[in-house]
C-alpha cells in the first residue's frame, strides 16, 4: 500500500489566490481527517469525514476554507481566498474505524506558503 | 487548560541513554496515540493504546487509566531517534470524535 498520498508537497502562492490541497486515503479506510500544523498552535483538526460524509467541521477556521470528499479515494481542502496567516503544513490522515480504537496513518503533508 | 499536556518540551540526551516522555490527559479521553515527527516533517503513528503497555522494538508505551497518564520510553537511544514526539488523546464530543494533541517533545540524541 502506498499510504496516504497528499499533493502538492509544497505550494507557494500569493495572497488572494485559491489553493487546493488533495488527499488520497488508504484504500478501505473509512475515516479521513484534515489537520493543520503551525509553530504557534501545533496540530489542529480542521475537519473529518466518515464514509465520505463530513462529520465535524468545527475546526475549519472560517468560510474561506472548504473540504469535500466526493468518493472514498479522494478528498480536497480548498482555501479561497488565501491569506498569509494560512501558511502552515496541512496533513491528511486516514484510519479504519475511529481513532479511539485504531491507528491513524498520516500523509507526508502539504507545506503551504502564502506571500 | 490543555486537555493533553506533555513533558518535557525539550529533551537532549546522549546516545544509549534511556528516555522517558510523559503525557497527562483529562477526563473523557478514551485512547492515547503516540506520534513521531521527524525533521523532514512526516508524522508516523507509533502506538495507540487504551490500557496497559505496548512494545515495538526499542519503544515502549504505557498508560495508567486511573492516573490519566501515559509514558513513552526509548531504550538504548540512538541519534536517529531524534524527532518530535507527540501524544494525542482521542475523545468523543457530542457524537463527534476529536483527537487532541499535546504540544510535542523535541528529543535530540547526541552521538
Amino acid at each position: 500500500d502506498a499510504g496516504v498520498i497528499q499533493s502538492p508537497r509544497h505550494e507557494v502562492t500569493e495572497m488572494g489566490q485559491e489553493v487546493t490541497l488533495r488527499c488520497k486515503p488508504i484504500s478501505g479506510h473509512d475515516y479521513l481527517f484534515w489537520y493543520r500544523q503551525t509553530m504557534m498552535r501545533g496540530l489542529e483538526l480542521l475537519i473529518y469525514f466518515n464514509n465520505n460524509v463530513p462529520i465535524d467541521d468545527s475546526g475549519m477556521p472560517e468560510d474561506r476554507f472548504s473540504a469535500k470528499m466526493p468518493n472514498a479515494s479522494f478528498s480536497t481542502l480548498k482555501i479561497q481566498p488565501s491569506e498569509p496567516r494560512d501558511s502552515a503544513v496541512y496533513f491528511c490522515a486516514s484510519s479504519l474505524g475511529y481513532s479511539g480504537a485504531n491507528v491513524l496513518t498520516f500523509g507526508a503533508g502539504s507545506r503551504l506558503t502564502v506571500l | 487548560k490543555n486537555e493533553v499536556e506533555q513533558s518535557p518540551q525539550n529533551l537532549t540526551a546522549q546516545e544509549g541513554e534511556f528516555i522517558t516522555i510523559n503525557c497527562s490527559y483529562s477526563v473523557g479521553i478514551s485512547a492515547l496515540h503516540w506520534l513521531q515527527q521527524h525533521p523532514g516533517g512526516g508524522i508516523v503513528s507509533l502506538f495507540m493504546l487504551s490500557s496497559g503497555k505496548k512494545k515495538h522494538g526499542r519503544l515502549i508505551a504505557t498508560i495508567n487509566i486511573q492516573e490519566k497518564h501515559s509514558s513513552l520510553h526509548i531504550t538504548a537511544s540512538h541519534p536517529r531517534d531524534s524527532a518530535v514526539y507527540i501524544c494525542a488523546g482521542s475523545l468523543i464530543i457530542q457524537g463527534a470524535q476529536k483527537l487532541v494533541f499535546g504540544q510535542g517533545t523535541r528529543l535530540t540524541i547526541n552521538p
